[in-house]
């Protein structure tokens, strides 16, 4: 158990629609990272977020967002879903503390199913 | 940009062989580098990671990686493999983005078969 916690596991949707995907972090940490895993993408790096503010965009749809609140949760939205859009989303934390090395702690994900 | 190359989809090895999973990597500066692997529908796990220091770095479930700076090479590997051993590995590359801050770059990951 990593210890960083993603709610829903499975979500079956439409396309058109909008979804929420939630994740904790590991109890300290203070940033979150989200992470897309697609068969065709691989692992590919959206977004990350530091004690409430945004750090880095990477590939990140403009019709996905995210943010992180002051208890340190992160949700990521994501809207007008496409059927490209199903894919595997993680979330990931670590302490960014004075001798952090760097690894990401994943949470196990939530899988999305556009039909 | 820093960069991860996993040149096999797949490695077969059977069970109670050394197994080796490659990567090849392309940074600018000191590489930090890391082996996570990832079981059917679950999240990816640490292994190890290289920082600085000993270029043979042990990790968990007797898994090891082998960092070598003339060939840009941090191979994963295991003396001998289980059945349980087959999954998903992931090589990654830390790379930093400003501010103090960093991301963690994956290759396209190599599937892992130990046969009985």
């Amino acid at each position: 158990d990593s210890g960083v916690t993603q709610t829903p596991k499975h979500l079956i949707t439409a396309t058109g629609q909008r979804v929420t995907l939630r994740c904790s972090p590991r109890s300290g940490d203070l940033s979150v990272y989200w992470y897309q895993q697609s068969l065709d993408q691989g692992l590919q790096f959206l977004i990350q977020y530091y004690n409430g503010e945004e750090r880095a965009k990477g590939n990140i749809l403009e019709r996905f967002s995210a943010q992180q609140f002051p208890d340190l949760h992160s949700e990521l939205n994501l809207s007008s879903l496409e059927l490209g859009d199903s894919a595997l989303y993680f979330c990931a934390s670590r302490s960014e503390g004075q001798g952090a090395t760097g690894e990401l702690f994943f949470g196990e994900g939530s899988r999305l199913t556009v039909l | 940009a820093q960069s991860v190359a996993q040149p096999e989809d797949q490695v077969n090895v059977a069970e109670g062989n050394p197994l080796t999973v490659k990567c090849t990597y392309s940074v600018s500066g000191n590489p930090y580098l890391f082996w996570y692997v990832q079981y059917p529908n679950r999240g990816l796990q640490f292994l190890l990671k290289y920082i600085t220091g000993d270029n043979l770095v042990k990790g968990s479930y007797g898994f090891e990686a082998e960092f070598n700076k003339s060939q840009t090479s941090f191979h994963l590997k295991k003396p001998s493999a289980l059945v349980s051993d087959s999954a998903l590995y992931f090589c990654a590359v830390r790379e930093a983005f400003g501010g103090g801050y960093n991301k963690l770059i994956f290759g396209a990951g190599t599937r892992l078969a130990v046969h009985p």
